[in-house]
C-alpha cells in the first residue's frame, strides 16, 4: 500500500506571494491534518479534514486555509507570505476503527523558504 | 485547548544505558498518547501508543507508562543502541478526535 505522498518536496517562495501545497493520503484514509514543524516551535497543528469537511483548526491566522477534495486529497494554502512562514509542512492521515481513530500516517513534507 | 510539555530537551546516553522521556497534559478529555520517532530528515514515525484504559504497554526495548491522575506519561528505552538516535515526540489526543497535539521534542543521542 503506497504511503502518504507530498508534493512538491520544496519550495522557495518570496514575501507576499502564495503558495498551494498538497497531500495525497494512504488509500481509504478520510481523514488528513496538516502540521507545521519548525526548530523552535516543534509540529504545531494547522487543520483537519474529514470528507470534505474542515473539522479541527488550529491556532493559525486566517492566510492558512485549506480544503479536501472528494477523494480524500488535500491541498493547504498560505496566502501573502511571510518569512515566519518557512517552515517543514507535514501532513498525516488516518482512519477510524471501531469508533477510535488510529495511528496517523506522515508524509515527507513540504520544505517551504519564504526569502 | 491541549498543551502538551515534554522534558528533557536533549538528552544524551552511552549505548547500552537507558532513557526516559516524559510528558505532561493538560486535557484531562484526552485518552490517547503516541510517540513518534524523527530521524534527522525524515518523517516522523509512530514507535509506540497507548490508550487510557492502561497503564503501561511495551514493546521490546520500548515501553510507555501512563498516570492519569498525575497526567503524564512516560518513553523509556533500555539499551539503547547508536540507531536510537533521533528526535522523539509525544503526542495527546481525545476521544473521537483524530487531532494530536505534540510535546516540541527529545533529541536523543545515543553514543557508542
Amino acid at each position: 500500500k503506497a504511503g502518504v505522498t507530498q508534493t512538491p518536496r520544496y519550495l522557495i517562495k518570496t514575501r507576499g506571494q502564495q503558495v498551494t501545497l498538497s497531500c495525497s493520503p494512504i488509500s481509504g484514509h478520510r481523514s488528513v491534518s496538516w502540521y507545521q514543524q519548525t526548530p523552535g516551535q516543534g509540529l504545531q497543528f494547522l487543520f483537519e479534514y474529514f470528507s470534505e469537511t474542515q473539522r479541527n483548526k488550529g491556532n493559525f491566522p486566517g492566510r492558512f486555509s485549506g480544503r479536501q477534495f472528494s477523494n480524500s486529497r488535500s491541498e493547504m494554502n498560505v496566502s501573502t507570505l511571510e518569512l515566519g512562514d518557512s517552515a517543514l509542512y507535514l501532513c498525516a492521515s488516518s482512519k477510524e476503527a471501531g469508533g477510535l481513530w488510529g495511528e496517523q500516517f506522515f508524509g515527507p513534507g513540504t520544505r517551504l523558504t519564504v526569502l | 485547548g491541549e498543551n502538551v510539555e515534554q522534558h528533557p530537551s536533549t538528552l544524551s546516553v552511552q549505548e547500552g544505558d537507558s532513557a526516559v522521556i516524559k510528558c505532561t497534559y493538560s486535557d484531562s478529555a484526552s485518552n490517547y498518547f503516541p510517540w513518534y520517532k524523527q530521524e534527522l530528515g525524515k518523517r516522523p514515525q509512530l514507535i509506540i501508543d497507548i490508550r487510557s484504559n492502561v497503564g503501561e504497554k511495551k514493546d521490546q526495548r520500548i515501553a510507555v507508562t501512563l498516570n492519569k491522575t498525575a497526567k503524564h506519561f512516560s518513553l523509556h528505552i533500555t539499551e539503547t543502541q547508536p540507531e536510537d538516535s533521533a528526535v522523539y515526540f509525544c503526542a495527546a489526543s481525545a476521544e473521537g478526535y483524530s487531532t494530536l497535539t505534540f510535546g516540541k521534542g527529545t533529541m536523543l543521542l545515543v553514543s557508542p
